[in-house]
């Protein structure tokens, strides 16, 4: 199935710093979404890019779109402990609005 | 109001019982979800229903019961769960069904533990 791959699984950085994870994947997308998902709770949609895009920004946020690679990257910039969470892409394939989730990448964020 | 909120938080039940969970929203979706997620794993498509009809099944358990009432209200009837079923089920909405187009808003989830 069209489940997407993340790396790395989990990331530990110091405040201030850059984060980056990637989300690789194997069957074309109609759009990209990346998720915000703090420990036992919902998720928050950060961003979306669709599939003729190759790059958007939000605030502190760049994610990345390299449809021939399949894959594309997270770029959290000057990183806040509040950033500590997990994040997962998720894929929108066919029709409809049928989601699939990444792996995710746990990334703690250390004052 | 860009809330989508789930009852109960927890929910602890006995394999014979009946429960259900409910999501609402109000920011007029017609498009509503259930996902259920493991630990450490990513959420799993359940049900979709668009226009207050189910429009994807991922092959749940009949054990599993969705529901929707009306636009705002969605439903999940629980029977006869086994253990296994322990898990995190978080509810979404979005504005349609429409490829590539819409974001999924999602409810803190209900934990559910069963016995």
């Amino acid at each position: 199935s069209q489940q997407g791959e993340e790396d790395p699984q989990a990331l530990s950085i110091q405040e201030g710093e850059n984060a980056t994870m990637n989300c690789s994947y194997k069957t074309s997308i109609n759009n990209l979404q990346w998720y915000r998902q703090n420990s036992g709770r919902g998720l928050v949609h950060l961003i979306l890019i669709r599939s003729n895009e190759r790059e958007k920004h939000s605030g502190r946020l760049r994610v990345t779109l390299d449809t021939s690679k399949k894959s594309s990257s997270l770029l959290i910039t000057a990183s806040r402990a509040a950033d500590t969470a997990s994040y997962f892409c998720g894929l929108l394939t066919g029709g409809g609005n049928k989601l699939t989730f990444g792996t995710g990448t746990q990334l703690k964020v250390e004052l | 109001d860009t809330e989508v909120t789930q009852t109960p938080k927890h929910l602890v039940m006995g394999m014979t019982n009946k429960k259900s969970l409910k999501c609402e929203q109000h920011m007029g979706h017609r498009a509503m979800y259930w996902y259920k997620q493991k630990a450490k794993k990513p959420p799993e498509l359940m049900f979709v229903y668009s226009y207050e009809k189910l429009s994807i099944n991922e092959s749940v358990p009949s054990r599993f019961s969705p529901e929707c009432p009306n636009s705002s209200l969605l439903n999940l009837h629980l029977h006869a769960l086994q253990p296994e079923d322990s898990a995190l089920y978080l509810c979404a909405s979005s504005q349609e069904v429409l490829a590539g187009t819409d974001t999924q808003y999602f409810g803190p989830g209900t934990r559910l533990t069963v016995l």
